[in-house]
């Protein structure tokens, strides 16, 4: 079965660092995510990109954050200078559609530590 | 605003044991409710969604709309149903509850 990939699965920065986490959807995907899962707390909806473009995002998905889909396959997201509240587990995800019944597939995670 | 509640973070049953995960959830519309869970250092996977009305390695779940509810159930539980089972509603983005740690003891 087709599976969404994530890179790194652990990345450890220092604080104010430039961070890449990056995801490879599910090829016939047309729709893909960004949530985050700090421990302990709830996974929350950052942002959904679609033809190119962000289609919604959350209050948490402020200025520093990013995503781009550099080319055919690969859908990144930048944090561009890190805090430690960033530290989190990062989940990447995708779906053909957005019409009800859709599954959003999910990626296992990059865990990000700020220190 | 749409809200999930997912009232126990663990709960514990014997093996054979009937097994209820409880979810709250709050939503204007008409809402889209799914169960995702997560194996341990697993990928989170869609267990079941209210839409299809189907049953998922024994579970279910049924929407109550007057309790606005949506509790997953299974009449027997295994000791490979432990994991972490995360209740979420929406289409467009998902919202999910806090979650709740399943551990099915032998």
């Amino acid at each position: 079965e087709p599976e969404v990939t994530q890179t790194p699965s652990h990345q450890v920065t220092q604080m104010g660092q430039e961070v890449i986490l990056r995801c490879v959807p599910i090829s016939n995907h047309l729709y893909f995510y960004w949530y985050r899962q700090i421990l302990g707390q709830k996974v929350e909806f950052l942002v959904s990109f679609y033809n190119n473009e962000i289609s919604e995002k959350s209050e948490i998905f402020d200025d520093q954050f990013s995503v781009e889909r550099p080319d055919g396959s690969n859908f990144t997201l930048k944090i561009r200078s890190t805090k430690l509240e960033d530290s989190a587990m990062y989940f990447c995800a995708s779906s053909f559609n957005r019409d009800r019944g859709n599954t959003i597939y999910f990626g296992e995670g990059s865990w990000l530590t700020v220190v | 605003a749409q809200r999930v509640t997912q009232p126990e973070k663990l709960l514990s049953v014997f093996k054979g044991a009937p097994v209820e995960l409880k979810c709250n959830y709050s939503y204007s519309g008409s809402p889209e409710l799914f169960w995702y869970v997560q194996y341990s250092r697993q990928r989170l996977q869609l267990l079941l969604r209210h839409i299809s009305r189907e049953s998922i390695k024994g579970f279910t779940a049924d929407l109550n709309k007057g309790e606005t509810s949506f509790h997953l159930k299974k009449p027997f539980a295994q000791e490979e149903d432990s994991a972490m089972y995360y209740c979420a509603l929406g289409t467009r983005q998902l919202t999910f509850g806090s979650g709740t740690q399943l551990t099915v003891l032998p």
